[in-house]
C-alpha cells in the first residue's frame, strides 16, 4: 500500500520568512496530492491541491510542486504570518476509492 | 458548499459503554464516507470506507467488530464504538466525498473527542 513520509516534523520561521515542507510518497499510482491545514482540536483544512498532470500549482502565499519521477511533492508558503502556525499534513490517494494515506504532519510556528 | 458535520462534537463515556458517532453530508450526497482516528500530536489514522449501502472496508488492524460502520443514507453515516476502553480515547474524524464533488477530494467534519473513563 501507499506510504508517504513527511519531512520536517517541526518547523519554526520568522514571520515574513518562507516555509518549505517536503513528501514522499511510494505508490506510483497515486495522482492526487493534497494538503491539509490543522489548528489545535479543529477539522483539517484543505489548503492546496494537486494533481498528476500538473508539476506546479500556486494560491497566493501558497504554492505546491510535484515531481512524479522522483515520487515527491513540497509545499511552499512564501511571507508567513503568525496565523499560518498550525500543523500541515501531506497526503497521497491510494485505491479505486479515493482513500488518502496522511504523511505524519509538521508543526509550523511562525514567530512574530 | 460540501460540508460536513459530526455529533456529538465530544463525550465522555464509561469503560464498557458503547457510543455512536454520527457523520452527516448537509448540502451533497456523500457516496463515499471516511472514518480517521488521531491521537495527541499524531497524524490522522484512515480506519475504514464506507460506501452507501455497503458494507464498510476495514483497514488492517481495525477490528470490525469493536467499530461498527453503517452507512444507510447517502447523507449519513455512523460510527459506533462498543465496550469502549481508555484506549479508545481519541480524536474521531470522519470526511466525505461524493459522485458530484471533486474526484478524490475530502470533505472533514469536526471531529468528536471520545474520552472513556
Amino acid at each position: 500500500g501507499e506510504n508517504v513520509e513527511q519531512h520536517p516534523s517541526t518547523l519554526s520561521v520568522q514571520e515574513g520568512d518562507s516555509a518549505v515542507i517536503k513528501c514522499t510518497y511510494s505508490d506510483s499510482a497515486s495522482n492526487y496530492f493534497p494538503w491539509y491545514k490543522q489548528e489545535l482540536g479543529k477539522r483539517p483544512q484543505l489548503i492546496i491541491d494537486i494533481r498528476s498532470n500538473v508539476g506546479e500549482k500556486k494560491d497566493q502565499r501558497i504554492a505546491v510542486t510535484l515531481n512524479k519521477t522522483a515520487k515527491h511533492f513540497s509545499l511552499h508558503i512564501t511571507e508567513t504570518q503568525p496565523e499560518d502556525s498550525a500543523v500541515y499534513f501531506c497526503a497521497a490517494n491510494e485505491g479505486s476509492q479515493g482513500n488518502l494515506i496522511f504523511g505524519k504532519g509538521t508543526k509550523l510556528s511562525v514567530k512574530p | 458548499g460540501a460540508v460536513v458535520s459530526q455529533h456529538p462534537s465530544w463525550v465522555i463515556c464509561k469503560s464498557g459503554t458503547s457510543v455512536k458517532i454520527e457523520c452527516r453530508s448537509l448540502d451533497f450526497q456523500a457516496t463515499t464516507m471516511f472514518w480517521y482516528r488521531q491521537f495527541p500530536k499524531q497524524s490522522l489514522m484512515l480506519m475504514a470506507t464506507s460506501n452507501e449501502g455497503s458494507k464498510a472496508t476495514y483497514e488492517q488492524g481495525v477490528e470490525k467488530d469493536k467499530f461498527l460502520i453503517n452507512h444507510a443514507s447517502l447523507t449519513l453515516s455512523t460510527l459506533t464504538v462498543t465496550s469502549a476502553h481508555p484506549e479508545d480515547s481519541s480524536f474521531y474524524i470522519c470526511s466525505a466525498s461524493g459522485a458530484y464533488t471533486a474526484l478524490d477530494e475530502q470533505y472533514f467534519g469536526p471531529g468528536t473527542r471520545l474520552t472513556v473513563t
